[in-house]
């Protein structure tokens, strides 16, 4: 079965530079929602989509943004790096929401790391 | 808010061992609650879920129930293998288009000897 795939697996950036981290849901899934995982901690939700509009908003720093396109692939674009920006970016998605009778399914993630 | 609170790690048992990890929340109106798999070098997979009171859940001899009265949803599997190590995340999420992202606990790390 289709799975959430996310590009590219690795990422090295220098300071100040800028990342582009793609996601491709699983198909027929309208909703994405896009997740920072540092060293040891727990993923910390930054941004989610439906159909094509921003739904909600969490931790996600004003370098950041992201969209969702018509064939609803995401990409999360991060903008002048920083070291602290080093992590696991993961993206999920699910149909219409997450709740009583469906799930996100995740994606392997996107590791960055920034020198 | 909307959180969840989970035992810290980590946890070290030895294989055939029984465990538990206990997870509790906080939210208002009526979450659906997840538990995650985390392995080594790997994203997040689905290990499990209940979708309202007192339903269980099961995966891979896992269980957990959700328990409106105590705001838990403890894991728990009988014999642990050596292929179980692994950091467990318990997470609730809701229906609807208002506040439909997950949100994780700080994940529990377990490791299982031979």
């Amino acid at each position: 079965a289709a799975g959430v795939i996310q590009s590219p697996r690795h990422l090295i950036k220098e300071k100040r530079e800028t990342a582009t981290l793609k996601c491709y849901p699983i198909p027929r899934h309208d909703t994405v929602y896009w997740y920072q995982q540092g060293p040891g901690q727990d993923p910390q939700f930054l941004i989610s989509f439906y159909e094509k509009m921003q739904s909600d908003k969490g931790s996600i720093p004003d370098r950041f943004s992201a969209q969702q396109f018509s064939d609803y692939h995401s990409e999360l674009n991060m903008s002048s790096l920083e070291l602290g920006d080093s992590a696991l970016y993961f993206c999920a998605s699910s149909s219409r929401s997450i709740g009583r009778n469906t799930e996100a399914f995740f994606g392997q993630g996107t590791r960055l790391t920034v020198v | 808010g909307n959180s969840v609170t989970q035992m810290e790690g980590p946890v070290t048992l030895s294989e055939e061992a029984f465990l538990t990890i206990n997870c509790t929340y906080t939210a208002t109106g009526y979450p659906s609650l997840f538990w995650y798999v985390q392995y080594p070098g790997e994203g997040l997979q689905l290990l499990l879920k209940a979708t309202k009171a007192d339903d269980k859940g099961s995966n891979k001899g896992f269980e957990a129930t959700y328990r409106k009265e105590t705001t838990s949803f403890h894991l728990e599997k009988g014999s642990v293998q050596v292929s179980d190590s692994a950091v467990y995340f318990c997470a609730l999420g809701f229906s609807g288009n208002r506040d439909d992202k997950i949100i994780f606990g700080k994940g529990t790390r377990l490791h299982i000897l031979p």
